[in-house]
């Protein structure tokens, strides 16, 4: 039983470059989550999404999109990263809110 | 909207002392859940304890211990008899219920760093 995989687990992009953080988990979780932990600093909501088709904003946002076409897959696309976007990013996935998360291992990603 | 304070930013303690944790919370729901997570050196989200707003029991899991108080809106985390191997990252946490439109978002506090010396 996997979990919640992402990947890659370390990148380094130039500013302007774009990638797709990949989250996939195996549990049949209808939720899912993308946060980032900048460093020193809790974590921040950017995107969540409530089952397949279905995704809505978190607290930051900007700078990045998502999708939802399956239950198992959750991936944050950055369009032209900058420096700001120099954080860890962690997927999360939940049966339901009530019983908390699984979180995958994180993607420490910079901009340089 | 709901808020999570860790007031203290750092502890450091020499091993086998007992240590607190303090967390704050702030919602207008009156159906919530909260949370602790313990993050290792290693940057990995360990999930420690859930408890929902309806149950105020204190738990005891080995050395660790929560003190929830509806009165104080707070969700203290102990360690007793603590050991180098507790040193980590902690955050608590705060989801309101999956009802209405906050969809179980989690609200982390900024985290403790506690550091348990030999």
């Amino acid at each position: 039983n996997a979990g919640v995989t992402q990947t890659p687990k370390f990148r380094i992009l130039k500013i302007g470059q774009s990638m797709t953080l990949q989250c996939t988990q195996d549990m049949n979780h209808n939720y899912m989550y993308w946060y980032r932990q900048d460093p020193g600093m809790g974590l921040k909501l950017i995107y969540y999404s409530v089952g397949a088709g279905i995704t809505d904003k978190g607290e930051v946002p900007n700078g990045y999109n998502v999708s939802r076409s399956t239950t198992e897959d959750f991936p944050l696309r950055l369009e032209l990263a900058a420096p700001s976007q120099t954080s860890v990013y962690f997927c999360a996935s939940s049966y339901s809110p009530a019983y908390g998360y699984t979180f995958g291992s994180g993607t420490r990603l910079t901009v340089v | 909207a709901q808020k999570v304070t860790q007031a203290q930013t750092e502890i450091s303690v020499v091993e086998k002392e007992d240590v607190t944790l303090d967390c704050v919370y702030e919602t207008r729901d009156t159906t919530y859940y909260l949370f602790w997570y313990k993050q290792p050196p290693s940057g990995e989200l360990v999930f420690l304890i859930r408890r929902n707003s309806f149950d105020e029991q204190n738990e005891i899991s080995g050395r660790y211990s929560w003190n929830f108080q509806k009165s104080t809106s707070s969700f203290n985390f102990t360690i007793t008899a603590s050991q180098v191997v507790d040193s980590a990252v902690y955050f608590c946490a705060l989801s309101e219920s999956a009802g209405g439109t906050s969809y179980g978002k989690l609200t982390f506090g900024q985290g403790t760093i506690l550091t348990v010396h030999p």
